[in-house]
């Protein structure tokens, strides 16, 4: 159980363009989703808390103009990231809760983006 | 915040035991927690330690916590070639996590 999921697996987009990445809790009900960003040799940083039906919670220095989060179901989160450019380019990682609180969280296996 | 960090490699040969380090800077931690990353899959739970304990055993794996140096510490007995994934610390601080870098293990048949 407490399967999440994440589409698409990786993307190449070009600059300019926007991005739309989904998480999905497959097998339960997720109150609260975290989306993280992984660059190469770094550790994750959390990028944003989301609950559902209402605005995420962006962490400090996270634009939330450029990195659109819509909670809009207690399976899904998205992240669009708009207007793409090459240091946007990551490894982006979701989460979710069933309990509100950051230590019940299982992680998608994340989306690669390659902006070129 | 809190800084988290660990060795980005460990190569161990199999049947071995394998050892891998984390520190952290906030005394005020309350959980630990050990994650396996397999490529293309999430990261997979694997333990956690409470902040008062300094021990925890589940199975092959070890989990030692030295909280005056704010060091973590997890051990795999009798590695396996299938133990070869990234594996990650991560603290929990005031309901945030803060990951380490990861440290990648690679078992030798």
């Amino acid at each position: 159980g407490a399967v999440v999921s994440q589409h698409p697996s990786r993307v190449i987009c070009k600059s300019g363009t926007s991005v739309k990445i989904e998480c999905r809790s497959l097998d339960f009900q997720a109150t609260t989703m975290f989306w993280y960003r992984q660059f190469p040799k770094k550790s994750l940083m959390l990028m944003a808390t989301s609950n559902e039906g209402s605005k995420a919670t962006y962490e400090q220095g996270v634009e939330k103009d450029k990195f659109l989060i819509n909670h809009a179901s207690l399976t899904l989160s998205t992240l669009t990231v708009t207007s793409a450019h090459p240091e946007d380019s990551s490894f982006y990682i979701c989460s979710a809760s069933t309990s509100g609180f950051v230590d019940t969280q299982y992680f998608g296996p994340g989306t690669r983006l390659t902006v070129l | 915040g809190e800084d988290v960090e660990q060795s980005l490699f460990l190569s161990v040969r199999e049947g071995d035991s394998s050892v891998i380090n984390c520190t952290y800077t906030d005394s005020s931690s309350t959980y630990l927690y050990w994650y396996k990353q397999e490529p293309g899959a999430g990261l997979q739970l694997l333990t956690y330690i409470f902040s008062n304990m300094d021990m925890k055993q589940d199975q092959r794996l070890t989990v030692l916590l030295n909280k005056k140096d704010k060091h973590l510490s997890l051990r795999i007995a009798d590695t396996q070639t299938g133990d070869s994934a990234i594996y990650f610390c991560a603290v929990l601080n005031f309901n945030k996590f803060y990951f380490g870098s990861g440290t990648k293990l690679n078992v030798k048949p």
